[in-house]
């Protein structure tokens, strides 16, 4: 069975602090994304990944960036964390032909 | 722009009673169509798919959806629900030039079944 896992399931963080997220991956798979969920707005996508040492702007990039130094390793990073970026944070991962596969969640709250 | 919008926000329903979840998109180009489902404290997992072929595709649990291209729907079935079936419900899509590629989901519907 494919596993993705989060560094962590919850996470309290103060405004201006610098926040690491951790997603790890044990299937091989080239392709990897970083959403945010948010009541009423469904998934979105803040970063994405084809390859290690590659990335690609999803729709909401603004406030964040990501780190793939190694393929199985995904990470998503909040320079100075916000109040409007408490959320719900999915990672997941897929290979071609296939569907995408996400880890249990860090719920983060910014105070 | 792409776009996938699910009719329904919060869907009540009692044991036993039909279940069906609307989800249209806007989106250019021949597409992949995915039906999420979020039980309550789990992680996202795939209810169904449809990459190509028949275009009524079944899925876990007993739920099915049926593809309709010039509708641009993709909608979500299931004859008689439980309780257990209580979750929030998401269709995705993405290109089929980009399998694996980004998904673009809905809003998500939240089913309640009451037993």
């Amino acid at each position: 069975d494919v596993k993705v896992t989060q560094s962590s399931r919850y996470l309290v963080k103060r405004t201006g602090e610098k926040v690491f997220l951790e997603c790890v991956q044990d299937m091989d798979h080239e392709n990897m994304f970083w959403y945010r969920q948010d009541p009423g707005l469904g998934l979105r996508l803040i970063y994405f990944s084809y390859d290690v040492k590659m990335k690609e702007k999803g729709d909401i990039p603004e406030g964040y960036s990501v780190s793939r130094e190694k393929k199985e390793r995904f990470s998503l990073i909040l320079e100075s964390a916000s109040t409007n970026q408490t959320s719900m944070y999915l990672c997941a991962s897929t290979t071609r032909g296939r569907f995408q596969y996400f880890g249990p969640g860090t719920r983060l709250t910014v105070t | 722009a792409q776009s996938v919008s699910q009719h329904n926000h919060h869907v009540i329903l009692s044991e036993a009673a039909s279940l069906e979840l609307g989800c249209n998109y806007s989106y250019g180009g021949t597409v992949n169509l995915f039906w999420y489902v979020q039980y309550p404290g789990q992680h996202l997992q795939l209810l169904l798919k449809y990459f190509s072929g028949d275009p009524l595709v079944k899925g876990i649990k007993g739920f099915e959806a049926e593809f309709i291209k010039s509708k641009f729907s993709f909608n979500l079935r299931k004859p008689s629900v439980q309780w257990s079936d209580t979750a929030e419900y998401f269709c995705a899509v993405n290109s089929i030039y980009n399998q694996g590629g980004k998904l673009i989901f809905g809003q998500g519907t939240e089913l309640s079944v009451k037993p």
